[in-house]
């Protein structure tokens, strides 16, 4: 399967405990995005990377998460002392500069 | 700051019935609209964009800069059609980051 992966799928954690999410991007895909989508809304975009860089965060980004792509390939999404309001789908979507973005099948995140 | 909307949270029709998706954004600048599909325990997919001015799966989407739409239609609607829609935009932002609309869940009945 050449799409984009991501790992895990589904994360259950207690309260104020710390996740990390990964995401595959499509091989030689310069552009990986993060998105968040909780129930019954749209996607709502939160950061972006072309190659190792980190160019663009969202608001809705705060200093809990924090997310790296240290070699321009995979990346890492992590929230530090998770909030019940941190639930959600978090998607991972990646394309060349300007085209299409390919998501991937996204990690739901429980927090307890 | 740039917005999608999509009015219907559910659309429901029946089988050969015409099929349309409303959507509408404001942005300021010149936008690129597409159409993503989410079937079943599927992955998000592009159905379509508007500047490629294309007709997939018997979808066709025009944009209306005067009305600020981008409604998906298609004129028979197909039981495998059943699905989540949803409406994104991408302005003139250098990272193509999209903005979606809450999206339409279309139920197609025999």
């Amino acid at each position: 399967d050449t799409g984009v992966s991501q790992d895990p799928r589904h994360k259950i954690t207690k309260r104020g405990q710390n996740v990390t999410f990964r995401c595959d991007p499509i091989s030689e895909h310069n552009r990986l995005y993060w998105y968040r989508q909780t129930l019954g809304q749209g996607p709502e975009f939160l950061t972006y990377f072309q190659n190792e860089a980190q160019l663009e965060k969202s608001r809705l980004l705060s200093d809990r998460f924090s997310a790296e792509r240290p070699k321009g390939s995979f990346s890492t999404l992590e929230i530090q002392r998770t909030e019940q309001g941190d639930s959600a789908m978090y998607l991972c979507a990646s394309s060349l500069i300007g085209n299409e973005q390919f998501f991937g099948p996204g990690t739901r995140l429980t927090v307890l | 700051a740039q917005r999608v909307t999509q009015p219907e949270k559910l659309l429901s029709v029946f089988k050969g019935a015409p099929v349309e998706l409303k959507c509408n954004y404001s942005y300021s600048g010149s936008p690129e609209l597409f159409w993503y599909v989410q079937y079943s325990r599927q992955r998000l997919q592009l159905l379509l964009r508007h500047i490629s001015r294309e007709s997939i799966k018997g979808f066709t989407a025009d944009l209306n800069k005067g009305e600020t739409s981008f409604h998906l239609k298609k004129p028979f609607a197909q039981e495998e059609d059943s699905a989540m829609y949803y409406c994104a935009l991408s302005g003139s932002n250098a990272g193509n980051m999209l903005t979606f609309g809450g999206g339409t869940r279309l139920m197609v009945k025999p």
